[in-house]
């Protein structure tokens, strides 16, 4: 069985400041893990994945997340916020070869300016 | 807020043979209807979305076709399976101003 618990179902930051959305998961085999946005009114984006590997994993849009076993956590970050971050963001967990994909429930991003 | 039924959870399916996956929404009307898919390790490509009844777009030419015949009801069909039509189907629905929601998805297998 797998999860994923998203803290915070909003979150706010200042232009320029950092950005962190926490994502925790529980699988039962190594985990490939997805971070994905969704802009108004589209579709689901990939923003980076882990599967695995290096444990800092970079991704477009100056993005970032680091798979921590031990804390069984893959934050998303980014160093400085801009206003076209303004979306919706979903943390997701694949079992390896089961391939069933289990979503968080989401966090919306507002970057104040 | 919305609940996504869909089914099967699991599926596995001989070369050949067609699908019908059922995806119903609870909870909302009018919502726009998305159905994805995920390949092994890979991540979601959007295969078709819809923004009301018997309106469908596809996004990827592919072996599947999808259909909205009533507001909250959205099938992915296929006449024939093929082997590269294995993977995971999730389904999700959001409704204007509101948040995506998904449903469990289905694990699809041809053999």
């Amino acid at each position: 069985a797998q999860s994923v618990t998203q803290l915070g179902s909003h979150v706010s930051v200042s232009e320029g400041a950092l950005v962190l959305l926490r994502c925790n998961y529980s699988s039962s085999v190594p985990p490939y893990l997805f971070w994905y946005v969704q802009y108004p009114n589209q579709g689901l984006q990939l923003l980076l994945k882990y599967t695995t590997g290096a444990t800092l994993v970079k991704g477009i849009n100056g993005f970032e997340a680091e798979f921590k076993k031990s804390e069984t956590s893959f934050h998303l970050t980014k160093p400085s916020a801009h206003m076209s971050d303004a979306a919706e963001y979903f943390c997701a967990v694949s079992g390896g070869s089961a391939r069933q994909l289990t979503f968080g429930s989401g966090t919306q991003l507002t970057v104040l300016p | 807020s919305q609940t996504i039924h869909q089914w099967p959870a699991t599926l596995v399916q001989p070369v050949g043979s067609p699908l019908s996956l059922e995806c119903t929404v609870e909870g909302t009307s009018n919502p726009n209807l998305y159905w994805y898919r995920q390949a092994a390790g890979r991540g979601l490509q959007l295969l078709f979305y819809s923004v009301g009844i018997g309106q469908i777009s596809s996004e990827v030419p592919q072996n599947l076709s999808a259909s909205r015949p009533q507001d909250r009801q959205f099938i992915l069909s296929s006449k024939k399976l093929l082997l590269s039509d294995s993977g995971f189907y999730l389904c999700a629905s959001r409704a204007t101003n509101e948040k995506l929601f998904f449903g469990s998805g289905t694990q699809l297998s041809v053999l």
